[in-house]
């Protein structure tokens, strides 16, 4: 039961064009939502995440939208850059007192010169 | 210093082999996770320490032990492994183990159980 969803396993975008990386969620107790990225042979690192009540959340070229009526959250980037080639997870995290992440299974991202 | 360090990097075991994989960070977290990643699927939670205790255990069958020493050190103590058990073992740090804190994790120990 994979209560988090990447549907795109890919996506390839030129440089300097958006990318929009989506996921879905089934779990209304899901309150917290977070993107990693990972590059191989490394660990994800975290890249921007977004309280539920909010409905967008910007740091730079990053921003990420969420969409809670539709348990959507979307991820764009932009101008996209090549070294933002690598694969995207997102995350959520229930209400409560412990950090407890669920995955999706990854966008792979390739930005092409 | 933001690094969560994992030894080994790779490591081959027989299925009835004793090994242990470690995990350091100097970040001054007080929360240490476990998670287990398959090839082509999410990291999936496997154990959360907090404040040096057992807070989550994510019914893992007990040929997987954890241990949290000190706040700073975690381990993973594998007995009897199953192949199916081969992954890339992924341990994570953060604050303080809330629900908004920023995990950060280390590279992996991949693991092949012959």
């Amino acid at each position: 039961d994979q209560q988090v969803k990447q549907n795109s396993p890919s996506l390839s975008v030129q440089e300097g064009r958006i990318s929009i990386l989506n996921c879905d969620y089934t779990n209304s107790m899901f309150d917290y939502f977070l993107w990693y990225k990972k590059y191989p042979a490394e660990g994800p690192t975290f890249l921007i995440s977004i309280s539920s009540i909010k409905d967008k959340n910007e740091d730079g070229r990053f921003t990420v939208f969420l969409n809670k009526s539709a348990k959507h959250l979307s991820l764009h980037i932009v101008p996209s850059q090549p070294g933002d080639s690598a694969v995207y997870f997102c995350a959520a995290s229930p209400t409560g007192t412990a950090s407890k992440l669920t995955f999706g299974t990854g966008t792979r991202l390739q930005v092409t010169l | 210093d933001t690094e969560v360090t994992q030894t080994p990097k790779h490591l081959v075991m027989g299925m009835t082999n004793k090994k242990s994989l470690k995990c350091e960070q100097h970040m001054g977290h007080r929360a240490m996770y476990w998670y287990k990643q398959k090839a082509k699927k999410p990291p999936e939670l496997m154990f959360v320490y907090s404040y040096e205790k057992l807070s989550i255990n994510e019914s893992v069958p007990s040929r997987f032990s954890p241990e949290c020493p000190n706040s700073s050190l975690l381990n993973l103590h594998l007995h009897a492994l199953q192949p199916e058990d081969s992954a890339l073992y992924l341990c994570a740090s953060s604050q303080d183990g809330l629900p908004r804190d920023e995990q950060y994790f280390g590279p992996g120990t991949r693991l092949t159980v012959t």
